[in-house]
């Protein structure tokens, strides 16, 4: 199957400051990718499609200005938190689609995660 | 607004014992819905894909079947072993969605000695 990786895979960093968390596809080209934020005992929920060469699309609720989402490459794309605050500490999951995978079942492929712990 | 819903939140079960997770969706215009397997502190693990034309699939002691009609998934786990203890995640592919994942609420299982 496809792989997606997350870098990095946990980060602690002080309130105010920014932090960049990056999702790559290793072995496919992919034009969409998804980025999820859990919060602890809580199911994943989407915070933005991330489309390649394009501005991200956000769901309902989630600041464009503090989440910053850039997918200048078909194999990468980033989500830059700014000006954290410890109501953002989080796991965030990204996700993404294999365009040129199995056309019938859409199926995503999810990296490993990154945990934010915001002081 | 597409609503997923997983019962029990939290199961507890002894060795060997087979169990039944499940999964249900408001909203039946799904294109597919997924079963993902997540560890503590980790990413997910996909488990199944069924796709809203069948009616199930199986890999190995795992079997999910889907009645988009009812709205209805269930997650059928054989003969369950400590190492399947997890939070298991059902999510829905809605048509036309832009291929975007609605998850449910899990359910987080313990398989004991």
């Amino acid at each position: 199957g496809a792989v997606v990786s997350q870098h990095p895979s946990w980060v602690i960093c002080k309130s105010g400051t920014s932090v960049k968390i990056e999702c790559r596809s290793l072995d496919f080209q992919a034009t969409t990718m998804f980025w999820y934020r859990q919060f602890p005992k809580q199911s994943l929920m989407l915070m933005a499609t991330s489309n390649e060469g394009s501005k991200a699309t956000y769901e309902q609720g989630v600041e464009k200005d503090k989440f910053l989402i850039n997918h200048a490459s078909l194999t990468l794309s980033t989500l830059t938190v700014t000006s954290a605050h410890p109501e953002d500490s989080s796991f965030y999951i990204c996700s993404a689609r294999d365009p040129a995978g199995d056309m019938v079942s859409n199926e995503q492929f999810f990296g490993p995660g990154t945990r934010l712990t915001v002081l | 607004k597409q609503e997923v819903t997983q019962i029990p939140a939290a199961l507890s079960v002894p060795e060997g014992e087979n169990l039944v997770l499940n999964c249900s969706f408001t909203d039946s215009a799904i294109y597919n819905l997924q079963w993902f397997r997540q560890d503590p502190g980790k990413g997910l693990t996909s488990l199944l894909l069924i796709q809203s034309s069948q009616r199930e699939q199986t890999s190995g002691r795992l079997n999910a079947s889907l009645d988009k009609s009812s709205g209805r998934s269930t997650l059928y786990i054989a003969a369950s072993q400590p190492g399947d203890s997890a939070t298991y995640l059902c999510a829905v592919d809605i048509t036309g969605g832009g291929n975007k994942l609605t998850f449910g609420t899990g359910t987080q299982l313990k398989v004991e000695l």
